[in-house]
């Protein structure tokens, strides 16, 4: 089992452009969540899906998208990049039943908006 | 909403000896504390958690304490070793059967001096 996987690991982007981080799980597990991790500031929330089909906002949803294309994916789109979003980004599934809803980290993407 | 305060931010201890963390929550309904460690570069990984109807819990040289009048629960590591330095977060969540929206303190960085 691969776990949790995210693409790209690494990105630079442009003020006011566009891109989507995808994530996928093979664990089989319901829920799946999106983090920032900014210096000094620990994991935020930013958007997570209880199970398929269901997405919720976390804690920082401004200036984010997601998809919860099927139970595997969850992906997470920056329509317009700004600097403000320059960040490690991480995205999370837990299972209620499989996994006591401990929640399985991928290995991050670094996002740098210049 | 949530708000979980972490200290100390940093914390240097001498190989062998005893290194204690200390995590406050806000909200009384909060039911599950777990506890991340995450090594430069990698993703945070679950060390150990506890639910509110237990009040400590031991794996090994890991412990966690929870104290829900005061609403503070602690991380103790004995008898600690150099691969125990890492930066160690706290969490805390209302336990929904699936949907575990995790509020995480802002970090403490371990050093095990040898």
């Amino acid at each position: 089992n691969a776990g949790v996987t995210q693409t790209p690991k690494f990105q630079v982007l442009k003020t006011g452009q566009s891109m989507t981080l995808q994530c996928a799980q093979d664990m089989n597990h319901n829920s799946m969540y999106w983090y920032r991790q900014d210096p000094g500031m620990g994991l935020r929330l930013i958007y997570y899906s209880a199970s398929e089909g269901t997405t919720d906002k976390g804690e920082v949803p401004n200036g984010y998208n997601v998809s919860r294309l099927n139970k595997r994916e969850f992906s997470l789109r920056l329509e317009s990049a700004a600097p403000s979003q320059t960040s490690v980004y991480f995205c999370a599934s837990s299972d209620w039943e499989s996994s006591y809803n401990e929640q399985f980290f991928g290995p991050g993407t670094r996002l740098t908006v210049l | 909403g949530e708000n979980v305060e972490q200290h100390p931010s940093t914390l240097s201890v001498q190989e062998g000896d005893s290194a204690v963390i200390k995590c406050t929550y806000s909200d009384s309904a909060s039911n599950y504390f777990p506890w991340y460690k995450q090594e430069l570069g990698k993703r945070p990984q679950l060390i150990i958690d506890i639910r509110s109807n237990v009040g400590e819990k031991k794996d090994q040289r890991i412990a966690v304490t929870l104290n829900k009048t005061a609403k503070h629960f602690s991380l103790h590591i004995t008898e600690t070793q150099p691969e125990d330095s890492a930066v160690y977060f706290c969490a805390a969540s209302i336990s929904n059967f699936g949907n575990e929206k995790l509020t995480f303190g802002t970090g403490t960085r371990l050093t095990i001096i040898p």
